[in-house]
């Protein structure tokens, strides 16, 4: 089947560390992956993307990594402040409309 | 704010009455999309509208569903005859200032909460 997931629902850091999220697909033909950050009561905020023609692609504090061979990515995020405390969900975009979310993993900062 | 809006944000009603929520996208997107969110879950996609077209439904949106974009600009989504089981997030998103692309990256509303009781 096709679906998009998540290997751990809860991730706890210290603050000033780096947090890495993980993500599986199982469409190999997927082309376009983005990650959203979903603060509590809010809509998920786009953080960084990356298409199938890259392995890597950086933003500010943020690296999206992506791995076709075993059709994995990972977000890390670089010296986690209190304010990325949030969900994280990796989407895979199918064209038109057809977004895919996974499941979502919940990031604690701790001071 | 230039963002994608929602209202309401919340909205309470009781089993078997109809609701309608509004969204209103980034001004200069011209695709618009409708997801829901229950609980720890990620959003599930109902439908999108390129312009005033509805080009895609999920088979999420039952018949009681109905989803609008009459002048291309702003989109409805009503809900007749509603159940329980339609409590969640229901959360608007735009995209798109030229032909569709797999790219498209795809900017979100708020969301309307949805409490059926």
């Amino acid at each position: 089947g096709e679906s998009v997931g998540l290997h751990l629902p809860t991730l706890s850091v210290q603050e000033g560390d780096n947090s890495i999220i993980n993500c599986a697909y199982s469409n190999s033909a997927s082309d376009y992956f983005i990650w959203y950050k979903q603060e509590s009561g809010k809509g998920p905020q786009f953080i960084i993307d990356i298409r199938s023609n890259m392995d890597k692609r950086q933003g500010q504090r943020v690296t999206v990594l992506l791995n076709k061979t075993v059709k994995h990515l990972s977000l890390q995020i670089a010296a986690t402040q209190p304010g990325d405390s949030a969900v994280y969900f990796c989407a895979e975009n199918r064209g038109q409309g057809n977004l895919i979310f996974g499941k979502g993993t919940k990031l604690s900062v701790k001071p | 704010d230039t963002g994608v809006s929602q209202n309401p944000r919340h909205k309470i009603t009781k089993r078997g009455q109809n609701v309608t929520f509004r969204c209103d996208p980034i001004s200069e997107h011209n695709r618009l999309y409708w997801y829901r969110q229950t609980l720890g879950q990620g959003p599930e996609f109902l439908t999108y509208f390129q312009n005033e077209a509805q080009l895609e439904k999920s088979r999420l949106l039952s018949d009681r569903f109905s989803a609008e974009r009459p002048k291309g600009s702003f989109s409805t989504l009503e809900i007749q005859r509603t159940e329980q089981g339609d409590s969640a997030m229901y959360l608007c998103a735009s995209s798109g200032t030229g032909l569709p692309s797999a790219t498209d990256t795809q900017y979100f509303g708020p969301g309307t909460r949805l409490t059926v009781l």
